[in-house]
């Protein structure tokens, strides 16, 4: 099964900040990536599929790149509302994996 | 508008069965590309998905829970059940359905609020 990583695994950053936060994937999947937001105490919501179409309703701060195996999620002016823990996930084919997450905090 | 919402036990015996039902709301689960997912997690973990179920009764599972799950649906009464054997400890999670779709657009756009299982003699 293809196996999904995250780097980093938490961040500290400032108001405004531009922020990266990598996936990678163990085998090529194509264009087949989703972008999850879970702020905490509540539920995950989705920010981005096909690895760079914004879900509807999400702020053009955020942006999502890549293909195959390599894949990066942007936050180009970080707010303090994007105090949250991101996930990738795979759905090229099942199993559809997430990746184990990257915790972004306020410096 | 799609919603969908978690029920069942909250807390299990270990060894136990859990049965979770999704009930939803807001899309036709009869109809061609629909499907319903379960994903868990653990407190203070990442999400792990676990099941899915497709319009026409197709399933996916995990391949690491694959043994313990079922996954099934009933679109009349719009719910989708899971069930998962030998409950243990390391099972405790939080338990979310979400709506999906196919093909090849397996993210998931809706998510239920969640229902915590606690597994503990």
């Amino acid at each position: 099964d293809i196996q999904m990583t995250q780097s980093p695994s938490s961040l500290s950053a400032s108001v405004g900040d531009r922020v990266t936060i990598t996936c990678r994937a163990s085998q090529g999947i194509g264009n087949y990536l989703a972008w999850y937001q879970q702020k905490p105490g509540e539920i995950p919501s989705l920010l981005i599929y096909a690895a760079s179409t914004l879900q509807s309703g999400v702020p053009s701060r955020f942006s999502g790149s890549g293909s195959e195996t390599d894949f990066t999620l942007t936050i180009s002016c970080l707010q303090p509302e994007d105090v949250a823990t991101y996930y990738c996930q795979k759905y090229n084919s099942a199993p559809f994996t997430f990746g184990p997450g990257t915790k972004v905090d306020l410096k | 508008q799609i919603t969908l919402k978690e029920s069942g036990p909250t807390l299990v015996r270990p060894t136990q069965t859990l049965t979770l039902t999704c009930t939803f709301s807001g899309f036709p689960l009869s109809t061609r590309g629909e499907g319903v997912a379960w994903i868990r997690q653990p407190p203070g973990k990442a999400l792990e998905w676990l099941a899915l179920i497709y319009w026409d009764d197709d399933t996916r599972y995990s391949p690491s829970l694959k043994s313990r799950l079922t996954i099934t649906k009933d679109s009349s009464k719009k719910q989708v059940v899971l069930s998962v054997t030998n409950m243990d400890p390391v099972d405790t999670a939080t338990y979310y359905c979400a709506h999906t779709m196919w093909p090849v657009t397996e993210y998931f756009d809706y998510w239920g609020q969640g229902i915590l299982v606690t597994v503990s003699s």
